[in-house]
């Protein structure tokens, strides 16, 4: 069965700095996605980056990157440039598809990140 | 464009009633979910559909109902509510195509307190 660890519950950074998030997982799956979400005060819960297993090569979405070390099974978001709107919620999600049009996602318990001005 | 819609989004239950959390999209996902999400515990799967007349049970499907009579709306019903269903309910749809990596698209959110 899959599992998503993520080991940081709380994070605090200074705005400006940039900080990691750490999130590792356990699959026997070779061809999975792998998502982090960001849940911010409001609650709605948005997409910030997503990782194809089959890409080598790092997602970026401005000032979101991800390490994804995929022997390692880790799969770390660092938020460059903190921004106040940054503070929230951050869950880790690995996904894979069981057959046409099914997911299976598994969600980590999730990192309160707060940035300080 | 509305995405996904969830109502009500603050709802108070005495034990032993029922209610439905409404959910609609408007993207024509065939994939739509409903999460519960509590503290510690990250998000976890209570029932999905793949498509209209489909439907299959999560992780967490104990006193939950659902039905997927139209692409759009996905509802979830709580026969009998009990303390242990107090939470915060998403809804989530997503489809399979080009230009998709099965991300889920979430609702704002249903806190339910059930006393």
């Amino acid at each position: 069965a899959q599992t998503v660890t993520q080991s940081q519950p709380e994070m605090s950074v200074q705005e400006a700095e940039t900080v990691t998030l750490s999130c590792t997982y356990d699959t026997s799956e070779n061809n999975y996605y792998l998502f982090w979400y960001k849940q911010p005060p409001s609650r709605q819960m948005i997409l910030v980056i997503r990782q194809e297993a089959y890409k080598q090569q790092n997602a970026t979405e401005n000032r979101f990157s991800v390490n994804f070390q995929k022997a390692a099974k880790s799969f770390s978001l660092k938020i460059s440039d903190s921004q106040l709107g940054d503070t929230a919620m951050y869950f880790c999600a690995f996904m894979k598809h069981v057959d046409s049009g099914t997911y299976k996602y598994i969600f980590g318990t999730g990192t309160r990140l707060k940035v300080l001005a | 464009n509305a995405g996904v819609t969830q109502t009500p989004k603050f709802q108070v239950l005495k034990t032993g009633q029922s209610m439905t959390l409404q959910c609609a999209q408007d993207m024509n996902h065939e994939y739509m979910s409903w999460y519960r999400q509590d503290p510690g515990m990250g998000l976890r799967l209570i029932h999905y559909s793949v498509g209209a007349g489909i439907t299959d049970q999560g992780e967490v499907p104990n006193g939950y109902n659902v039905s997927r009579s139209t692409t759009e709306d996905f509802p979830l019903r709580l026969l009998s509510a009990a303390p242990s269903q107090t939470s915060v309910y998403f809804c989530a749809s997503s489809y399979e195509g080009v230009g998709s990596a099965g991300e889920l698209f979430f609702g704002e959110g249903s806190r339910l307190t059930v006393l």
